[in-house]
């Protein structure tokens, strides 16, 4: 069965440090995959996506993150992290080919001044 | 703006009232949602909505009933709510693609409800 797991639910890091938040999935088939953002009290927004392609996918807010296919990994990096990018991040599933659609249940990064 | 627009952002209201949430989307999309989103909880898909299908968590209780009257417009339409019920609720739209899947959502800023 489709899964997304994230296994930190805090991650503290002082500003201008680097930052890894971590997303493993499972699935019997192909999968499209996401990061999405959340700033409290908004909606979620859309950080960055695999369909195809390139392993290392850029996103918005100087994001990337990069599949793994074979440890079946998602991990979202940004080099150095700023007061702003204080915030929820999910990370999301989708099995090529369905309209099933998975989300982790978060992480809060929480950047130290 | 992000595309996806939900009115009203707060709501209070009583376990008696009847109130609707709102969700409006202008980006073509195909297909619509309603998440519920409480503390310290994971994501629950309520409702989902689009040509192929009409969705419902069987989880949901009664006093919840979606509304999609067209492709651009969602309703979630609330009765005797219990305090429980307050949460923040998401609309989402996305485009599907048929034979190729999903390729992310869009969420509007969601709507604040609290039941007293």
């Amino acid at each position: 069965a489709q899964s997304v797991t994230q296994l930190d639910s805090q991650v503290p890091v002082f500003e201008e440090a680097p930052v890894e938040l971590r997303c493993n999935y499972s699935s019997s088939v192909s999968v499209y995959l996401f990061w999405y953002v959340q700033y409290p009290n908004q909606g979620l927004q859309l950080l960055l996506k695999y369909l195809s392609g390139s392993t290392l996918v850029k996103g918005i807010n100087g994001f990337e993150a990069e599949f793994n296919k074979s440890q079946t990994s998602f991990h979202l990096r940004k080099p150095s992290v700023h007061i702003s990018d204080t915030a929820e991040y999910f990370c999301a599933v989708s099995e090529t080919g369905t309209y099933k659609y998975i989300f982790g249940t978060g992480t809060r990064l929480k950047v130290l001044a | 703006e992000t595309g996806v627009t939900q009115t009203p952002r707060h709501l209070v209201m009583g376990m008696t009232n009847k109130k609707s949430l709102k969700c409006e989307q202008h980006l073509g999309h195909n297909a619509m949602y309603w998440y519920k989103q409480s503390a310290k909880k994971p994501l629950e898909l309520m409702f989902v909505y689009s040509l192929e299908e009409r969705v419902e968590n069987n989880s949901v209780p009664s006093r919840f009933s979606p509304e999609c009257p067209n492709s651009s417009h969602l309703f979630l339409h609330l009765h005797t709510l219990q305090p429980e019920d307050s949460a923040l609720y998401l609309c989402a739209s996305s485009h599907r693609d048929r034979g190729e899947g999903e390729y992310g959502y869009t969420f509007g800023s969601g709507t604040r409800l609290t039941v007293v």
